[in-house]
């Protein structure tokens, strides 16, 4: 079966950019994986950021961006505010109607 | 504006079965494929079922397949998951999740989630 892998954790200081990613254990993820990102906060439900790769959902800030690089999704932040500090998930299309999430990235800012 | 509204969780001993509905406003909820999303205490996000629109298409994990049985009654803007046989492992959030797109899903339905409801617990437990 297929993983789906992100970074269990990431640090960014206030203001800055991080990049976070989303692999798969076999294989490149690519446009046809749909990859999409989720932002959560403890509590709280998730809130879609990204679809379709580099779709921002509606009212997402500018701040959030997605992309492809090299083998991986990618879900970058610049300006980070301390807001900002939740737990982020991608999710990728495997086929025949197959969605498989990634563990999630907890992200701090510090 | 689009709103879901789970409803139907609870405690239940296991073996058990639960029927979880989700209400939907603010969308032609047939034009959509959607989706049940889970995540147990402490844990991540787990995918859990979709429908297509018009309901002639389910998918699940295969780790849920026989257990889990998702459908939609369009007429009344509203998703159901029905679950039996429940374990203590699947004690999670239970979330309602509206896809991008999706009324006419077949062998391939490549709509990810947009919009998710607030979630309803279940709790598998003596």
């Amino acid at each position: 079966q297929t993983v789906v892998t992100q970074e269990p954790s990431f640090s960014v200081s206030p203001g800055g950019t991080v990049t976070l990613t989303c692999g798969l254990s076999s294989g490149s993820v690519s446009n046809n994986y749909y990859p999409s990102w989720y932002q959560q906060t403890p509590g709280q439900a998730p809130r879609t950021l990204i679809y379709n790769t580099n779709t921002r959902s509606s009212g997402v800030p500018d701040r959030f961006s997605g992309s492809i690089l090299g083998d991986k999704a990618a879900l970058t932040i610049t300006g980070a505010q301390a807001h900002d500090e939740s737990t982020y998930y991608c999710l990728l299309y495997m086929g025949s109607g197959f969605w498989v999430f990634g563990g999630g990235t907890k992200l701090t800012v510090l | 504006e689009v709103h879901l509204l789970e409803s139907g969780g609870g405690l239940v001993q296991p073996g058990g079965s639960l029927r979880l509905s989700c209400a939907a406003s603010g969308i032609t909820f047939s034009s959509y494929a959607m989706s049940w999303v889970r995540q147990a205490p402490g844990k991540g996000l787990e995918w859990v079922s979709t429908i297509g629109g018009y309901g002639g298409a389910t998918y699940y994990p295969n780790s849920l397949r026989g257990r889990f049985t998702v459908s939609r009654d369009n007429s009344k803007n509203t998703l159901y998951l029905e679950m039996i046989s429940l374990r203590a492992e699947d004690t999670a959030i239970y979330y309602c999740a509206k896809n991008l797109g999706g009324a006419y899903c077949g062998g391939d339905c490549p709509y990810p989630i947009d919009y998710w409801g607030q979630g309803t617990l279940v709790t598998v437990s003596s």
